[in-house]
């Protein structure tokens, strides 16, 4: 059974950078593409980018400029970099996996990383 | 951008009651459309894939319809464990992948 675990701080200030790292354990890393989604406080689903074995990465446009995800293929974990946060970028941040196309939905989940960004 | 909206934002629904919730996109997405259930605390749970394809262990009791741009999510007999958010996500055309807005489905 794929699980995924994700780590990173909790609480930032304003300008920052939130950093984030999921693990897959389970099942093989490669052959997947992984994603990074987040849930602003009472709000729905935000999807923030993906990353394949190979380090090609896909990004939502409306962050493309800040975002940066990487991948660790020897350690079986992904990361996530925010750059210049704002109290706007609180939210539950969630690592998720999916497949080629046309199986592009999410199939497993992290247990979520609450992030905060306040002054 | 592809657009999702979903109706209607609550439901309010007894036990055993039948559900039905919408789900329409902004252009075609074929049937690459997925439902979600989240509870509070908790991750997305897949339900549907492929707009009518049941994930692994789902219940019979869900069943998703639908292509192009209208989808719809049924769940028979409702279970007190179905009370929760449900979304609806198009992964026919991304960047980016965009979800619905969600619909709650609370104890009437």
């Amino acid at each position: 059974q794929v699980q995924l675990q994700q780590w990173g701080a909790g609480l930032l200030k304003p300008s920052e950078t939130l950093s984030l790292t999921c693990a897959v354990y389970g099942e093989s890393f490669s052959g997947y593409y992984w994603n990074w989604i987040r849930q602003a406080p009472g709000k729905g689903l935000e999807w923030v980018g993906e990353i394949y074995q190979n380090g090609a990465t896909s990004y939502n446009p409306s962050l493309k400029s800040r975002v940066t995800i990487s991948i660790d293929t020897s350690k079986n974990q992904f990361s996530l970099k925010l750059r210049s946060v704002t109290a706007a970028d609180t939210a539950t941040y969630y690592c998720a996996r999916t497949q080629q196309q046309p199986y592009k939905y999410f199939q497993y989940w992290g247990q979520g990383s609450p992030v905060t960004v306040s002054s | 951008e592809i657009l999702m909206t979903q109706s209607p934002a609550t439901l309010s629904v007894s036990p055993g009651e039948r559900v039905t919730l919408s789900c329409r996109a902004s252009q075609s997405v074929s049937n690459n459309l997925a439902w979600y259930q989240q509870k509070p605390g908790q991750a997305p749970r897949l339900l549907i894939y492929g707009a009518s394809t049941r994930a692994t262990d789902i219940p019979a009791r869900f069943s998703g319809s639908g292509s192009g741009t209208e989808f719809t999510l049924t769940i028979n007999s409702l279970q007190s464990e179905d009370f929760a958010i449900y979304y609806c996500h198009q992964y026919n055309n991304w960047p980016p992948f965009t979800f619905g807005p969600g619909t709650k489905v609370e104890i009437k």
